[in-house]
Formats: structure tokens, C-alpha cells, sequence
């Protein structure tokens, strides 16, 4: 079975300023995807960053990018110059052979 | 805007009633998932087709009934609901790859939000 696990169930970050969400999971497949989501208020959920396993080099998109641990089973992810935009549920997700398995979600609020 | 809607996005039935959701994905996948998202709980997965064949079925009540005609279409189909269905009905798209094994990123619709009264 797996299982992805988000500590932290809130979150808040000053405009402008870097916050960094933790997701850690457990598999016993060697070939997978990692997954951050954000689902702002308005409840649709969209892909943030991609990681797959592996890839060593960690992955980048904008303002986004992932701190990916795999011996520790870790994939953190760092958000740049927070905007309010930003303000949502982020989700992290591992994907395996047929579906994905989500954590139960971080709601980071930027603050003005 | 990601390639997949939905439709009704709000529905308001009675635990008497049938009604039917839809789900239709314009990315040329051909896998297709169900998920439910209640209040306070995680994403909960319901059904999987893969190639209009449903791979997945995690123990969902068979008052939820499923239907993948084609590869860009996805139903689901509703009766006798009771008020613990309600929450928000998430449907997703993906590509299979047989030569990787393995399903990539999963492209979400904007959701149905169900409410059984």
C-alpha cells in the first residue's frame, strides 16, 4: 500500500516572501511520480510541478520547485516570492503504476 | 482551462431521485477517474477505466454506477443517494502508457459539487 503524509495543515507566508510545504511518502515501487497540486477556492485542482523518480535533478517550474529526497523518501515543495494567487489547499501526490495517492492537503494562505 | 469539464457543476437531488454526471476530456487520453472529495478528508479515488475498461473499483456503493462509452467520455450515474454522498465529484484524465507501465499526469475537470438532501 501506499501512502503520502502532509504534517503541516495550515500554513501562512508574508507577500513576497518563501515558504516551503513537507509531503514524505512510502512505496515499494522504484518507478513513480511525485505530484504538487493546488486547489484554490475555487476548487479546481491544478498541477503545479511534476517530478519524476528517477530523475535526480530536482524539478522547476517559475516560482515553484521541489526538494526531492528519494533515499528519505521526501518531496518538499518551495515557493518562491509568495503571491496572493498562491492562496489555495496544495495537495502532494505520488503516482504509481495505475492512480494517484493523495496527502490530506496543506491550506497555505498568503497574507497582504 | 485543462482540457476536461464537467457538467451539472452544482446538483441538488433528493435521496429518491436519479441523476447522471458527466465528465468529457478534450487531451486525447485514454484513461479516465472518479474521485470523490468530502469535507476534511482526502481525495477519495472511486473508479478507474482504462481503455473504456474499468480497472478500479475501491469498494464504491453500488448506488454509484459508472459508464465509459469512448475514451473521452466518463459517467456517473446516481440513485438513491443518501446525505453522506454529498461533496465535490472530481473527474480526470490521463495518458496510459503500457510501455512505461505506469499512468502520467492527471488533468482534473472543475468538479460537480453534489448535495443530497
Amino acid at each position: 500500500a501506499q501512502t503520502v503524509t502532509q504534517s503541516q495543515p495550515e500554513m501562512s507566508v508574508q507577500e513576497a516572501e518563501t515558504v516551503t510545504l513537507s509531503c514524505t511518502y512510502d512505496t515499494s515501487e522504484n518507478n513513480y511520480y511525485l505530484f504538487w497540486y493546488k486547489q484554490p477556492p475555487s476548487r479546481q485542482m491544478i498541477l503545479v510541478i511534476r517530478q519524476e523518480a528517477y530523475k535526480q535533478q530536482n524539478a522547476t517550474e517559475n516560482r515553484f520547485s521541489v526538494n526531492f529526497q528519494k533515499a528519505a523518501k521526501s518531496f518538499s515543495l518551495k515557493i518562491s516570492d509568495s503571491q496572493l494567487g498562491d492562496t489555495a489547499m496544495y495537495f502532494c501526490a505520488l503516482g504509481s503504476a495505475r492512480q494517484l495517492t493523495f496527502g490530506s492537503g496543506t491550506q497555505l494562505t498568503v497574507l497582504p | 482551462e485543462t482540457g476536461v469539464t464537467q457538467t451539472p457543476r452544482h446538483l441538488v437531488m433528493g435521496m429518491t431521485n436519479k441523476k447522471s454526471l458527466k465528465c468529457e476530456q478534450h487531451l486525447g487520453h485514454n484513461a479516465m477517474y472518479w474521485y470523490k472529495q468530502s469535507a476534511k478528508k482526502p481525495l477519495e479515488l472511486m473508479f478507474v477505466y482504462n481503455f473504456k475498461e474499468q480497472t478500479e473499483n475501491n469498494s464504491v456503493p453500488s448506488r454509484f454506477s459508472p459508464e465509459c462509452p469512448n475514451s473521452s467520455h466518463l459517467f456517473l450515474h446516481l440513485h438513491t443517494l443518501q446525505p453522506e454522498d454529498s461533496a465535490l465529484y472530481l473527474c480526470a484524465s490521463s495518458q496510459w502508457s503500457s510501455s512505461k507501465g505506469r499512468t502520467d499526469t492527471q488533468y482534473f475537470g472543475p468538479g460537480t459539487r453534489l448535495t443530497v438532501l
